[in-house]
């Protein structure tokens, strides 16, 4: 595809249970971000993958939350054990190299309601 | 810790008219900042790049000015359309924190016809 993409759109799940969310990055984008954003509230960093170099982590949550990401491809966001405080849109988002101060492409979204 | 102010929070204009939206950031150890638009239920659409060494961008009716010394970006938009109504937000990344943007909460704009 031409863009980022997000898959599920739309997750509603129990409190308690995990997810996963997808990101598809643009073909040959090397860096690859995810964010979250809740209601009403402004963009928060969770994690950065850069090519093979290990990811930046700093900005996840709690250890309930993890990120893997396959390569320069596929990134996967769990949540464990999800509360309510995780509903969120949560946005990935992928770059070329990074070095070269790139234009960052964000996909739509992942919006999740935990009930 | 770098922290990223957008005023006015929001905005209604008249179309036609020009919007001129603010950000500012403490740090000035930027690598670079960039212009975002969102609409409702949509994720972000880059607008405008502006890298620490520029004082300027522009891409058609927008233009995106940068004065590091002074921690301030401003998003030109002339001649507004009812199509310009969004959110736009600025993000900054510093120089210590690659990868990280630093986002402000944004000014949501409403151009009425």
């Amino acid at each position: 595809g031409a863009g980022v993409s997000q898959s599920p759109s739309n997750k509603v799940t129990e409190k308690g249970k995990d997810v996963e969310l997808r990101c598809d990055p643009i073909s040959g984008h090397t860096a690859l971000y995810w964010y979250r954003q809740r209601l009403g509230q402004g963009l928060e960093f969770l994690i950065y993958f850069q090519g093979n170099s290990a990811p930046d982590k700093s900005g996840l949550p709690s250890d309930r939350f993890s990120a893997e990401r396959t390569g320069e491809s596929v990134s996967t966001l769990t949540i464990q054990r999800t509360q309510q405080e995780d509903s969120a849109v949560y946005l990935c988002a992928s770059s070329p190299d990074r070095s070269s101060g790139n234009t960052i492409y964000f996909g739509e979204g992942s919006w999740l309601t935990v009930v | 810790k770098q922290e990223v102010t957008q005023i006015p929070a929001a905005l209604s204009v008249p179309e036609g008219e020009n919007l001129v939206l603010n950000c500012s950031f403490t740090d000035s150890a930027i690598y670079n900042l960039q212009w975002f638009r969102q609409d409702p239920g949509k994720g972000l659409t880059s607008l405008l790049l502006i890298q620490s060494s520029q004082r300027e961008q522009t891409s058609g009716r927008l233009n995106a000015s940068l004065d590091k010394s002074s921690g301030r970006s401003t998003l030109y938009i002339a001649a507004s359309q009812p199509g310009d109504s969004a959110t736009y937000l600025c993000a900054v990344e510093t120089t210590d924190s690659w990868g990280k943007l630093q986002f402000g909460a944004g000014t949501q704009v409403v151009v009425t016809p």
